[in-house]
């Protein structure tokens, strides 16, 4: 069975950076892509970037390029996103999801809840 | 970049009648969208993909329909676990996707 384990939720202030990591199991990590998504409270999803697990290619949403880096852990099956200079703007529930080129996103984590606030 | 539009933003039925979400996009996509079911508490669960393809598991009452631009999801009959909030997903120049804003399915 699929699963994607994600990091507790945290609380940062502004200016901050954040670490995020999610754990996969139950399928061939290397076969699959990772993508973050985010939801604000109160808005919809947001999707903020993407790695290949099989070619470490990744892409990033333009309005997030110049402050995330996904990085990947092919021995443990983990992506971890990392996010900075935060505002309370970034307070959301972080997402990752499996993704794959023909099906999308078809298994999500649990999400992390970031609270950015001082 | 593509920008993906959802309409309504909310829609207000009953159980049984029968629902139209629709999604369009900037600029033609082929058959390059998803359509995602999100609960309050829960994760988003993927519906349908390739438009028109519904993911294992999804019951049939679910139709996804629409290329280039114009795409559309439909509930035939609503059932009381079907009120939640609907987004499509563009995948038009992968890897880079959007989501729409959400279409909210409420209970009249």
């Amino acid at each position: 069975q699929v699963h994607l384990i994600q990091s507790a939720a945290d609380v940062k202030k502004p200016g901050a950076s954040l670490k995020l990591s999610c754990q996969t199991s139950g399928y061939t990590f290397v076969h699959y892509g990772i993508s973050w998504v985010r939801q604000a409270p109160g808005q919809g999803l947001e999707w903020m970037g993407w790695t290949s697990a099989y070619n470490g290619n990744i892409n990033y949403a333009p309005r997030f390029q110049d402050r995330i880096t996904l990085t990947t852990d092919t021995s443990t099956g983990t992506v971890y996103m990392d996010l900075r200079n935060l505002t309370s703007d970034d307070t959301a529930v972080y997402y990752c999801a499996r993704d794959e080129p023909q099906v999308q996103l078809d298994h999500w984590g649990l999400g992390t809840l970031v609270t950015v606030s001082s | 970049e593509i920008v993906v539009t959802q309409s309504p933003d909310t829609l207000a039925l009953s159980p049984g009648e029968r629902a139209t979400l629709s999604c369009r996009a900037s600029h033609s996509i082929d058959t390059s969208i998803a359509w995602y079911q999100h609960k309050p508490g829960q994760v988003p669960r993927l519906l349908i993909n390739d438009a028109s393809n519904r993911v294992t598991g999804v019951p049939d009452r679910f139709s996804g329909s629409g290329s280039g631009t114009d795409f559309t999801l439909t509930i035939t009959s609503l059932e009381p676990e079907d009120f939640a909030v609907y987004y499509c997903q563009e995948r038009g120049r992968w890897p880079r996707l959007s989501f729409g804003g959400g279409t909210k399915v409420e209970i009249k």
